[in-house]
């Protein structure tokens, strides 16, 4: 089964800072990894997708990089706002299963 | 991407009770999922619903305790059953039209169990 960390469990950050989340995982046949935001008390919102052909995608002040042979992939934020404060999820298939496994999260919180 | 409609998005039952959670997407998707996040925790997937035949549970879920149905490419429930005060968490539904899709996922049901 996928296992996925994500590191740091919490961050606060100044506002206008550049910042990168991390998180690995143990199964490198990888089909998709996808990036989520959730807010306090809300459902998911999806930030990036990367699928298995790909190394990065970007939307905006989004970069995600994926590198499948060390089994990590970073989620690079620019010019962080307050507006970004919440809980950054990292998940990921495999090969062997069509699920996404999800790591813990990682909190952020951007002080104005 | 698929768009779901969850409901009910939270509720109050009690201890004994069973609730059953809806999950409506706006376009055929092959692959369905229903995933717990107990407070202050991340997401646990429960089971995969498959169309027509018997959900595939992950370990720790039987199907006794979350029995789930999906009869066509749309729609799928998921029952939380003989509720204790454990069972008390977000329940969400997530949908992926095909493999190289991404996941789209409900807006989530908030179950406290009294």
């Amino acid at each position: 089964k996928q296992e996925v960390t994500q590191i740091p469990a919490a961050l606060s950050v100044p506002e206008g800072e550049n910042l990168v989340l991390n998180c690995s995982f143990t199964d490198s046949a990888i089909y998709n990894l996808q990036w989520f935001r959730q807010d306090p008390g809300k459902g998911l919102t999806s930030l990036l997708l990367i699928q298995s052909s790909q190394r990065e995608q970007t939307s905006g002040r989004l970069n995600a990089s994926l590198d499948k042979s060390s089994g990590r992939s970073t989620l690079y934020i620019a010019a962080s706002q307050p507006g970004d404060s919440a809980t950054y999820l990292c998940a990921a298939d495999s090969n062997s299963g069509y699920a996404l496994n999800f790591g813990k999260g990682t909190s952020l919180l951007v002080t104005p | 991407s698929a768009v779901i409609s969850q409901k009910p998005s939270r509720d109050i039952c009690q201890r004994g009770t069973s609730l059953t959670i809806q999950c409506q997407v706006d376009s055929q998707v092959t692959m369905m999922f229903w995933y717990r996040q107990q407070p202050g925790q991340s997401l646990t997937l429960i089971a995969t619903a498959n169309q027509g035949s018997e959900a595939t549970y992950e370990s720790g879920f039987v199907i006794d305790k979350f029995p789930i149905s999906r009869p066509n490419l749309t729609f799928s429930t998921l029952t939380v059953s003989n509720m204790s005060p454990e069972d008390s968490s977000i329940y969400l539904c997530s949908a992926r039209q095909a493999r190289n899709y991404g996941y789209t996922f409900g807006s989530g049901t908030r179950l406290t169990v009294v």
